[in-house]
């Protein structure tokens, strides 16, 4: 059973717009969230982050949103750039902090 | 720059064939990791290691074995790989609890088995 979904395979934004990832999580006791994303050929590297204490984290044209109640989190990209065009993993930490929990994954395209 | 490699970008073997899958950290990590990622599942965790000569099964573990003799290394066996063993398999270091968000991955191996 998968505790952390994504429940969109895949989402394709003009450039210039806004694009919005999101994920959902089952299990409470995860403290601290992160986003990832992975270029074709590559491993996947770290984009941001989010405290289970703060309900919104920005790092320039990204920002994360966490809804505790609803068990809900959102990436924001501001505005979309066709090198943004990749797949986003939403993942997960519980209190010992070092493994992840991992999502399907999102394949986002931006277009030009 | 920090560096986790992966010692094959390619690989293809014969059901029944032991596979090692070899990984190496120059940052002076304490945790290993190694994953799979299959598309519309994700990355699952196969086995992790805190520290030398320990590890520890994640969610995916059967069919695979580790092996962490020296702390930059960490190794993935297939002991009799099977079809559904095909996969990409990624390897990740971090630095204990704190340093959890900071998970670096290697490039990744493309393994076909066939």
């Amino acid at each position: 059973d998968q505790q952390v979904k994504q429940n969109s395979p895949s989402l394709s934004v003009q450039e210039g717009r806004i694009s919005i990832l999101n994920c959902d999580y089952t299990n409470s006791m995860f403290d601290y969230f992160l986003w990832y994303k992975k270029y074709p050929a590559e491993g996947p590297t770290f984009l941001i982050s989010i405290s289970s204490i703060k309900d919104k984290n920005e790092d320039g044209r990204f920002t994360v949103f966490l809804n505790k109640s609803a068990k809900h989190l959102s990436l924001h990209i501001v505005p979309s750039q066709p090198g943004d065009s990749a797949v986003y993993f939403c993942a997960a930490s519980g209190r010992d902090g070092n493994k992840l929990v991992f999502g399907a994954g999102t394949i986002l395209r931006v277009k030009s | 720059d920090v560096k986790v490699t992966q010692s094959s970008r390619y690989l293809v073997k014969r059901t029944g064939e032991k596979v090692f899958l070899e990984c190496v950290q120059d940052m002076d990590h304490e945790n290993m990791f190694w994953y799979r990622q299959d598309p519309g599942l994700g990355l699952r965790l196969i086995y992790f290691s805190y520290d030398v000569k320990m590890k520890e099964k994640g969610d995916i573990p059967e069919g695979y074995s580790v092996s962490r003799e020296k702390k930059e290394r960490f190794s993935l066996i297939l002991e009799s790989a099977s079809t559904n063993q095909t996969s990409m398999y990624l390897c990740a270091s971090s630095l204990p609890r704190g340093g959890a968000e900071k998970l670096f991955f290697g490039s990744g191996t493309q393994l076909s088995v066939l």
